[in-house]
């Protein structure tokens, strides 16, 4: 099975910061990688699918680049509603579906 | 709009069962694949299930090991998840999601619902 770690489990910053946040698979997985928000008492949101398209209704401040076993979640101006954790998800090799283990955003 | 919305959590002693379902509206649901994702508490997200949009195909995390069944009634436009044999470990909101699957991008779970919590105590 593939393996998906995220860096940093978790961040504090400012509004109006620049966050990037990484996700490395244990092996290639091309272009398939998500991206996904989730608050307290929410479902999750898809932000990112195949590492970079924007899915509908996401702002443009979101971002994801990378490919084969590096990849990234970069939000270009941190506003308050986007303190909440991010998860990334392989959809190279499966099942199973997996996830990293999660970045959680906090206030500085 | 999409509306996913999951029901039958509760609580409820190791090694008996419970039913989840998991209502769906404004998408055609039997037209596309779903999955089941986990969160126990102050853990990360943890996929569970996957159902075929014919539920023809079905496939488990490791840490089922036979004891979850996933279906799906597309008349009633309705998921559910079976869970027996239940554990402590098995503590968690339960999430449905749909699978925005195609070609070109692969899966991608595209909407989820707000969960269901099961917790799981003697």
């Amino acid at each position: 099975d593939i393996q998906m770690t995220q860096s940093p489990s978790s961040l504090t910053a400012s509004l109006g910061d620049r966050v990037t946040i990484t996700c490395r698979a244990s092996q290639s997985i091309s272009s398939y990688l998500n991206w996904y928000q989730k608050k307290p008492g929410k479902g999750p949101k898809l932000l990112i699918y195949a590492a970079s398209i924007l899915q509908s209704g996401v702002p443009s401040r979101f971002s994801g680049s990378g490919s084969g076993t590096d990849f990234t979640l970069t939000i270009s101006s941190l506003q308050p509603e986007d303190f909440a954790s991010y998860y990334c998800q392989q959809s190279h090799s499966v099942p199973p579906f997996t996830f990293g283990g999660g970045t959680k955003v906090e206030i500085k | 709009q999409v509306h996913l919305m999951e029901s039958g959590g509760g609580v409820v002693q190791p090694g008996t069962s419970l039913r989840l379902s998991c209502a769906a509206s404004g998408l055609d649901f039997s037209g596309y694949a779903m999955h089941w994702v986990r969160q126990a508490p102050g853990r990360g997200l943890e996929w569970v299930s996957f159902i075929s949009y014919d539920g023809n195909t079905k496939h488990y995390a490791d840490f089922v090991e036979g004891r979850f069944t996933v279906s799906r009634d597309n008349s009633k436009n309705t998921l559910y998840l079976q869970m027996n044999s239940l554990r402590a470990e098995d503590t968690a909101v339960y999430f449905c999601a749909r699978d925005g699957w195609t070609a070109v991008t692969k899966y991608y779970f595209d909407f989820w619902g707000q969960g269901t919590l099961v917790t799981v105590s003697s």
